[in-house]
């Protein structure tokens, strides 16, 4: 099993430019997240979803979106890229909700906007 | 207010010693659930431990303990006879409200530990 996977690991992008990171799991978990983190900070939700279909604002939405058409995938876009989106990204997925269901991560992706 | 505080920013500890890296929370709810992560240099977040609110125990596992203190909302993470491996971010995280379909974790700052041979 893989995991948790990230496309890319690595982006650089000029201010506007848009992107989007794909999150795979193949761990048939129904709960996927995004978080970013920056320095000093620790990591902070910006949207999760609970199941195919499904998506909810965490923490720290605004200038991202995403979508789970698929149960193994979530994506997350930035539409418009600013400099303060400059972050390291990562998602999570967990079975489902209940004591002790951790979060498993998966290896984050480094974004650096210009 | 923060919810979660890690008021150590960064630790030196020998190699062998105990550690304790400390975790205050902050919460209204009954039920909640708390998490310690560990992250090595290479990125990836590595689950450690889980304390739910209502167990009676401290969660171990392995060289991990999570001395919990519901009165004094803390939630410290101990390690034994510390690794030069145990070098890494440790980050402690709170889930509120365990009821279905709450998955949001809050986390704290983080503690970079370095284990000194």
């Amino acid at each position: 099993n893989a995991g948790v996977t990230q496309t890319p690991k690595f982006r650089v992008l000029k201010t506007g430019q848009s992107m989007t990171l794909l999150c795979a799991q193949d761990m048939n978990h129904e709960y996927m997240y995004w978080y970013r983190q920056d320095p000093g900070m620790g990591l902070r939700l910006i949207h999760y979803s609970v199941g195919e279909g499904t998506t909810a604002k965490g923490e720290v939405p605004d200038g991202y979106n995403v979508s789970r058409l698929k149960k193994q995938n979530f994506l997350l876009g930035l539409e418009s890229a600013a400099p303060s989106q400059t972050s390291v990204y990562f998602c999570a997925s967990s079975y489902r909700s209940g004591r002790g269901y951790e979060q498993y991560f998966g290896p984050g992706t480094r974004l650096t906007v210009t | 207010a923060q919810k979660i505080t890690q008021t150590q920013p960064g630790m030196f500890v020998q190699e062998k010693e105990a550690v304790t890296l400390d975790c205050t929370y902050d919460t209204s709810d009954q039920s909640y659930g708390l998490f310690w992560y560990k992250q090595p240099s290479s990125g990836e977040m590595i689950f450690l431990i889980y304390q739910g609110s209502y167990d009676e125990q401290n969660a171990t596992e392995g060289r991990y303990s999570l001395n919990f203190q519901k009165a004094r909302k803390s939630a410290n993470l101990v390690i034994s006879a510390s690794q030069l491996g145990d070098s890494a971010m440790y980050f402690c995280a709170m889930r509120e409200a365990e009821i279905f379909g709450n998955e949001k974790l809050t986390f704290g700052t983080g503690t970079r530990l370095t284990i000194i041979p």
